[in-house]
């Protein structure tokens, strides 16, 4: 069966300093990859998708950047974080489906930019 | 573009009471559409999902029916419990790789 994998859980992280969240899924090859952010009590952003390696698409401009190194791996970085950076990120594959695809979620990662 | 628009909370039943949470979309063609949801510091789980006009996904007791002529897809549960209280997602999937979510809907359940 197919597993996602998200981490660290929480992370609180000093304005200006570097950024790196990763995701990788297991139990299915080729999947589709997405970047979400939720900010406090509020709906979900998609901020990027993947639909291959190195193939990357950003919904929203921004302090942020994902990569796709592998085919079951993919990464959101920060160079310098900004407060409004914080909020609670989730990664999700997807599976097609005969209309639209079916979105599973890790764990998330709440961060918190001081 | 495509949109889900569902029913501002929070929402706050007492137990054993009956629950809808209403949701609406725009989309062109006939996407599928879903509900999720989510635990506090959780990431967010699929709830049930439904494909096409007519079909009525269900799980945990909650149901909602796909309708095409009304453009909505309602989520319902007979009888409440407080470890239902979450926040539920609103969810379409149509033409290509996204899936477009609403607001959330965070529903509190008393004892």
């Amino acid at each position: 069966s197919q597993t996602i994998h998200q981490w660290p859980a929480t992370l609180v992280q000093p304005v200006g300093s570097p950024l790196s969240l990763e995701c990788t899924v297991e139990g299915t090859s080729n999947p589709n990859l997405y970047w979400y952010r939720q900010a406090a009590g509020r709906g979900l952003q998609l901020l990027f998708y993947s639909v291959g390696i190195g193939q990357i698409s950003s919904e929203v401009p921004q302090n942020l950047s994902a990569s796709r190194p592998q085919d079951r791996q993919f990464i959101l970085s920060s160079k310098k974080l900004l407060l409004s950076d914080s909020g609670f990120y989730l990664c999700a594959w997807s599976v097609k489906l005969n209309r639209g695809t079916e979105a599973f979620f890790g764990q998330g990662t709440r961060l918190t930019v001081v | 573009g495509d949109s889900v628009t569902q029913m501002e909370g929070p929402v706050t039943l007492s137990e054993e009471a009956f629950l809808t949470i209403n949701c609406t979309y725009t989309a062109t063609g006939y996407p599928s559409l879903f509900w999720y949801v989510q635990y506090p510091g959780e990431g967010l789980q699929l709830l049930l999902k439904a494909t096409k006009a007519d079909d009525k996904g269900s799980n945990k007791g909650f149901e909602a029916t796909y309708r095409k002529e009304t453009t909505s897809f309602h989520l319902e549960k007979g009888s409440v419990q407080v470890s239902d209280s979450a926040v539920y997602f609103c969810a379409l999937s149509g033409e290509g790789f996204k899936t477009i979510f609403g607001a959330g809907t965070r529903l509190f359940v008393k004892a």
